[in-house]
């Protein structure tokens, strides 16, 4: 199985509503990767996760919370969202976290739409 | 600064008609990783190829090819023969060791073939 699942492909909220994110791998990688990819960008680098710890914020508001409950999930809670984090949300996993030669496995994204 | 530049923002070829997509980097590392990721329209990114900075062989996978060359910081690739499938914007990244797993992604080039 070398797929990474994102659940929900669209989601629209308001921006008082609280949300998440769900990613999923079965690859045994220990890393796994938030993005945010506004249209005709390419992927800004939120969070990392690195055998369950996070290694990496990207300076990221704290409207956006992550979490990893395990070496295969990665959440992304959303709360008091702005119209501009409207996005493409992109989830990765890699082997590790340590390692500079691995490459990233993609999901298909959230689509979200905070009005 | 930029550390990977893909100059062209926007490519149209007709249908069979071979297409390069230049990326350039910028690095002070001796060792480091390239990579390109196709993302068509549905969104997700799809990894094509990984370059490690001591191998400068070219590589050839079926209709795809990459010209790597450390003198000119450069990690062109080659579409042969373009099909419409092809159409998508195509990203180049790169990943150094001091900046653990992170990926650098160039600005993207959107790639139309017309039938």
């Amino acid at each position: 199985d070398t797929e990474v699942t994102q659940t929900p492909k669209h989601l629209v909220m308001g921006m008082t509503n609280k949300k998440s994110l769900k990613c999923e791998q079965h690859m045994g990688h220990r890393a796994m990767y938030w993005y945010k990819q506004k249209a005709k960008k390419p992927p800004e680098l939120m969070f990392v996760y690195s055998y369950e710890k996070l290694s990496i914020n990207e300076s990221v508001p704290s409207r956006f919370s992550p979490e990893c409950p395990n070496s295969s999930l990665l959440n992304l809670h959303l709360h008091a969202l702005q119209p501009e984090d409207s996005a493409l949300y992109l989830c990765a996993s890699s082997q590790d976290g340590t390692s500079v030669y691995n490459e990233q496995f993609f999901g298909p994204g959230t689509r979200l739409t905070v009005l | 600064a930029q550390k990977v530049t893909q100059a062209q923002t926007e490519i149209s070829v007709v249908e069979k008609e071979d297409v390069t997509l230049d990326c350039v980097y910028e690095t002070r590392d001796t060792t480091y990783y390239l990579f390109w990721y196709k993302q068509p329209p549905s969104g997700e990114l799809v990894f094509l190829i990984r370059r490690n900075s001591f191998d400068e062989q070219n590589e050839i996978s079926g209709r795809y090819s990459w010209n790597f060359q450390k003198s000119t910081s450069s990690f062109n690739f080659t579409i042969t023969a373009s099909q419409v499938v092809d159409s998508a914007v195509y990203f180049c990244a790169l990943s150094e060791p001091n900046t653990g797993n992170q990926f650098y992604f160039g600005t993207g080039t959107s790639l139309t073939v017309i039938p």
